[in-house]
């Protein structure tokens, strides 16, 4: 079974910090890893995917994540953290099937103070 | 703005009660699914529709069925509702159904019983 863990509920870090938010999944096959960002009463807004490739990948608003097989892993990082990334952000993995449905982890808060 | 449109935004209704979410796709995008957000569930996948046809089932209950339409819009039906139904219930919907695509989520819809 598919399953995704995001091992912190929080995380805080001070404006202008790197950040990194943690993911790690469990999947048979080779997967396909997505993170979004929830901000307060609002949707989930795609932020990256990995489908295959390079291990780093970039995506919006200046974050990027980086993937690792051998400890499948997929954490979510920025070098310079802004006070408006402070959200709930959610690791996604979908199996590489004919449905599209993703398996999130339980999220994690990313608060960034000034 | 995601161009996935839920309505309503929210809803406020009794124990046993019958209620209909709408979720209209981004245009072009023929898979539409519905999630269920809750602070002890986290983000569920609830099911799966593309073009028209049952595509995947996740943790849906037997109270609750969807369906999608000719245009492609989807509709969640929730019956005999309980207080623990409260919750966001989110549409997305992506162009296909295969793995690699990303999903673009409404905003959701508010649902408490009450």
């Amino acid at each position: 079974a598919q399953s995704v863990a995001q091992p912190e509920d929080q995380v805080n870090v001070a404006e202008g910090n790197p950040l990194t938010v943690k993911c790690t999944y469990s999947v048979s096959g080779n997967p396909y890893l997505f993170w979004y960002v929830q901000y307060p009463n609002r949707g989930l807004q795609f932020l990256l995917k990995y489908i295959t490739g390079d291990n780093l990948v970039k995506g919006s608003y200046g974050f990027e994540a980086e993937f690792n097989k051998s400890q499948t892993s997929f954490h979510l990082k920025k070098p310079s953290a802004l006070v408006s990334d402070s959200a709930l952000y959610f690791c996604a993995v979908r199996a590489p099937s004919n449905t599209g449905k993703l398996i999130f982890g339980q999220g994690t808060t990313l608060q960034v103070k000034p | 703005d995601s161009g996935v449109t839920q309505t309503p935004k929210h809803l406020i209704t009794a124990t046993g009660q019958r209620v209909t979410l709408r979720c209209s796709p981004r245009s072009g995008d023929l898979s539409v699914y519905w999630y269920q957000q809750s602070l002890d569930q986290g983000l569920q996948f609830l099911i799966q529709y593309y073009n028209g046809e049952e595509r995947a089932k996740g943790n849906i209950l037997e109270r609750f069925s969807a369906q999608q339409f000719p245009d492609l819009h989807s509709e969640l039906n929730l019956s005999s509702l309980e207080l623990g139904d409260s919750a966001l219930y989110f549409c997305a919907s992506s162009v296909a159904t295969q793995g690699t695509t990303e999903a673009f989520f409404g905003q959701g819809t508010r649902l408490t019983v009450v």
